[in-house]
């Protein structure tokens, strides 16, 4: 069974980084053609696409926000971080991990997502 | 980046309704086209990939179809489980997006 669940701060201070942490079973990014993204939610708003990394550490990041994303993997720990710089309260969203296979272009299992608010 | 647009923004629908979907990529993504629905409260979870591939375990009143720039999502009978945000996503090329949603609420 494929899980993966977030963990990371529930509340970031305007212009710090934030940590994030994806734990996944199931699978092995070490596997040809598995992958793990990001995706945020602000309340109430739509779905954005943030950043994956692939089975052959190659990553992809969001145009926009590419300058403040890092993303990362550690196959032994079966984890991947995301890390981002200079917190703004627009930042403030619910933020999922999701596996990607690559020839289904497609997020076919997620977390269950974690609230980050970011205020002073 | 490859934008997505949906259409409706907003659908009233009742049971038993067809329902459709649309989504319209600026720019040729062959079919790689998924199909999210997210209820809320909940992560999204994956319907349709590769534009009409049923995800396992997604029951087949819902289908996907399209090619190129434009591509629809139609469930054929709503059914009360069925009231939800739909979102499309492209991965045709990094960065992917993802479509605005269409939420689909009770008439």
């Amino acid at each position: 069974q494929v899980t993966l669940r977030e963990s990371g701060p529930a509340l970031v201070k305007p212009t710090q980084t934030l940590t994030l942490t994806c734990t996944f079973s199931g699978f092995s990014l070490n596997t040809p053609g598995m992958c793990v993204g990001w995706i945020r939610q602000p309340p109430g708003k739509a779905l954005e696409w943030l950043a994956v990394i692939n089975w052959d550490d190659d990553k992809f990041y969001n145009t926009s926000l590419e300058t403040r994303l890092t993303i990362s993997k550690d196959t032994s720990k079966n984890q991947v971080v995301l890390t981002m710089t200079n917190m703004d309260p627009v930042d403030t969203a619910t933020y999922y991990c999701a596996r990607l296979v690559y020839g289904d272009a497609a997020f076919d299992i997620w977390g269950q997502g974690t609230l980050v608010t970011i205020s002073s | 980046d490859i934008q997505l647009t949906q259409s409706p923004s907003f659908l009233s629908a009742s049971v038993g309704d067809r329902v459709t979907i649309a989504c319209r990529a600026s720019q040729d993504i062959s079919t790689s086209l998924a199909w999210y629905q997210q209820k809320p409260g909940k992560a999204p979870k994956l319907l349709i990939y590769s534009t009409s591939a049923l995800q396992s375990g997604v029951p087949s009143r819902f289908s996907g179809s399209g090619s190129g720039s434009g591509f629809t999502l139609t469930i054929s009978s709503l059914q009360p489980e069925d009231f939800a945000t739909y979102y499309c996503h492209h991965l045709n090329s990094y960065p992917g997006t993802f479509g605005p949603g269409t939420k689909v609420d009770v008439k």
